[in-house]
């Protein structure tokens, strides 16, 4: 079965770094997605993407962050100048249009900030 | 604006029993999707099940069914003969209409811990 793969498990960045998270989604999807998760909170929105741009995104996802499908196959989440505070699990999620599919949710990655 | 609402931070069951996560929504919309997702200690999010706002049955996804009523915005999961493997967080979830017709984010309600007993 189709998984979205996301790189890397985990990542390790000293404050004031930028990070970029990468993200397959799956192939045919349409819509492609990434939310956070801080430890032991729910999961947040921060940004879709659609046809090549953002569709919507979250009061999180403000000028610190970026998206980009730089081929016809990754997606990724850029941060700059990182904070402390952006530690947190960020999943990647791809879906069909339909609203009836689900998203599709990668295994995350663990973003560390020292 | 939409809210998933998730009264039971943490349920035990024993094994073998079923077990029931509730979940309550609010939306304007008339059309919507309601989801679960279970996040084990691993970190994973896995799919579990949909219902459609416009589905007249209760969706059933093998041990999984979901207790849909609609008028009382409720869409409560039920897993029947609980394992240990589905000691895991439980997430509800919603996505419904934007005013420019597609279907998008998904939002989450905080989860119920379930730990099944031995």
């Amino acid at each position: 079965e189709p998984e979205v793969t996301q790189t890397p498990s985990h990542q390790v960045t000293q404050m004031g770094q930028e990070v970029i998270l990468r993200c397959v989604p799956i192939s045919n999807h349409l819509y492609f997605y990434w939310y956070r998760q801080i430890l032991g909170q729910k999961v947040e929105f921060l940004v879709s993407f659609y046809n090549n741009e953002i569709s919507e995104k979250s009061e999180i996802f403000d000028d610190q962050f970026s998206v980009e499908r730089p081929d016809g196959s990754n997606f990724t989440l850029k941060i700059r100048s990182t904070k402390l505070e952006d530690s947190a699990m960020y999943f990647c999620a791809s879906s069909d249009e339909q609203p009836r599919q689900p998203q599709h949710f990668g295994d995350g990655t663990r973003l560390s900030i020292l | 604006a939409q809210k998933i609402t998730q009264t039971q931070p943490g349920m035990f069951v024993q094994e073998k029993e079923a077990v029931t996560l509730d979940c309550t929504y609010d939306t304007s919309d008339q059309s919507y999707g309601l989801f679960w997702y279970k996040q084990p200690s691993s970190g994973e999010m896995i799919f579990l099940i949909y219902q459609g706002s416009y589905d007249e049955q209760n969706a059933t996804e093998g041990r999984y069914s979901l207790n849909f009523q609609k008028a009382r915005k409720s869409a409560n999961l039920v897993i029947s003969a609980s394992q240990l493997g589905d000691s895991a967080m439980y997430f509800c979830a919603m996505r419904d209409r934007l005013p420019t017709g597609g279907y998008q984010k998904v939002t989450f309600g905080i989860g119920t811990k379930l730990q099944v007993i031995p």
